[in-house]
């Protein structure tokens, strides 16, 4: 079965404190992998998708990174406005099934 | 580009009684996603369209779930009877390829 876990659970940042968040996951096969961010009360907003280790995409603030086992979305420079839950997701099967990851909250604060 | 269409927005339900939803997704999108996402939790997979057929509905609870996607378009997602552990957000996203899926924003179900 596959299994996705997400670390830490929540962060708490100030203001221009650049930081981390690691995914892990166990697959057989892996056909990519999803960054999603959520903010309360809404759906998650598509930010990524890594589909080989050693790929690295970045947008604005966010870097995300692919190894074998891993992967992990840099935030440089965090502002007040990126606060939400970021989820992460592996893509597996030939039906293309998403498994999600329980979230990383993240609050930055002035 | 409009994007994927929810409704309604929050439901409030007696356990035992029967709920629907609704999605139109992004148009041209021919997958079609149902999931769950139980608070604090990352969304679980219910069901997957691609047109008018099912791909995939091994997590979907068949005793009390039913979903149909008519006409490979919109789509309805049925649970009936509810219970107090069907209390959730209910997602649906679309997709075009095997790229990125596209969320609505969800339909927050309370089931007392």
């Amino acid at each position: 079965e596959d299994q996705v876990t997400q670390s830490p659970e929540a962060l708490r940042l100030q203001e221009g404190e650049s930081s981390s968040l690691n995914c892990s996951y166990t697959v057989s096969g892996l056909r990519g992998l999803f960054w999603y961010r959520q903010d309360p009360g809404k759906g998650p907003e598509f930010l990524f998708t890594l589909y080989s280790a050693g790929e690295e995409k970045e947008k604005e603030r966010l870097k995300a990174t692919l190894t074998k086992k891993e992967s992990f979305l840099h935030i440089t420079a965090p502002k007040p406005e990126d606060s939400a839950t970021y989820l992460c997701a592996v893509m597996t099967g030939t039906a293309s099934k998403l498994t999600f990851g329980t979230g990383t909250r993240l609050q930055v604060t002035l | 580009e409009a994007g994927v269409a929810q409704s309604p927005r929050y439901k409030i339900i007696e356990k035992r009684q029967s709920v629907a939803f609704w999605c139109n997704p992004i148009s041209g999108h021919a997958t079609l996603y149902w999931y769950q996402q139980i608070l604090g939790q990352g969304p679980k997979l219910l069901i997957q369209f691609q047109n008018n057929g099912v791909v995939d509905d091994s997590q979907l609870p068949k005793d009390r779930f039913s979903a149909e996607r008519l006409k490979g378009v919109d789509s309805t997602l049925k649970i009936q009877p509810a219970k107090l552990e069907d209390s959730a957000v209910y997602l649906c996203a679309s997709s075009l390829d095997l790229g990125g899926q596209f969320f609505g924003p969800g339909t927050r179900l309370t089931v007392l």
